[in-house]
């Protein structure tokens, strides 16, 4: 079963517009969340990060947005560079039980000049 | 960068045969991770450990184990591997299990199982 979705595969924006990609979690359990950006040939390396008692957590051009009613958060970049083009993965963890951190399918988001 | 090396970066082998990806850390961090990654799964955990001799599995275990006799090593190794073990594999690090839960992430292995 997969708690963490991110059902939109691939995103374009033009350079300069704002980038939205979405995550939805089933397990109410997990109480932190974090984005990672790939780049082809590399490991993830981490982005941002979110706990749930807080609904927002900003970092320069970086924005994360937690709806926990809804199980859903978003990634927002702004402006989008086209150096941002890259895979983004969700993933949801509980701190106290480090080894449980779920990934989602991950959004190829593209910037296009 | 975190000092994550993953060795090797590529492999090429047959149906049946045992293969051993290494995974060594210079930042003496507690745990570490082997995951996987495939197309519309993202990336799944496969085993993990929380110190030297202590592992245990994660959610796509079979097939796989591993062994950590030292704070820096982490070995996974397919004991007959099998096609549907083609995939990148990472290796990840974190500090502590309570309250750190970001990762560092090795730069990947690619494996094909012909």
């Amino acid at each position: 079963d997969q708690q963490v979705k991110q059902n939109s595969p691939s995103l374009s924006v033009q350079e300069g517009r704002i980038s939205i990609l979405n995550c939805d979690y089933t397990n109410s359990m997990f109480d932190y969340f974090l984005w990672y950006k790939k780049y082809p040939a590399e490991g993830p390396t981490f982005l941002i990060s979110i706990s749930s008692i807080k609904d927002k957590n900003e970092d320069g051009r970086f924005t994360v947005f937690l709806n926990k009613s809804a199980k859903h958060l978003s990634l927002h970049i702004v402006p989008s560079q086209p150096g941002d083009s890259a895979v983004y993965f969700c993933a949801a963890a509980r701190p106290r039980n480090n080894n449980d951190m779920r990934f989602g399918a991950g959004t190829r988001l593209t910037v296009k000049p | 960068d975190a000092g994550i090396t993953q060795s090797p970066r590529h492999k090429v082998t047959e149906t049946g045969t045992p293969v051993t990806l290494r995974c060594h850390q210079t930042e003496n961090h507690r745990y570490m991770y082997w995951y996987r990654q495939d197309p519309g799964h993202g990336l799944r955990l496969i085993h993990y450990s929380y110190g030297v001799k202590d592992t245990d599995k994660g959610e796509v275990s079979d097939g796989y184990s591993v062994s950590r006799s030292k704070t820096e090593d982490f070995l996974l190794t397919l004991e007959s591997a099998t096609s549907s073990q083609t995939s990148v594999y990472f290796c990840a690090i974190s500090e502590s299990g309570q309250g750190s839960v970001k990762l560092f992430f090795g730069s990947g292995t690619q494996l094909s199982v012909l």
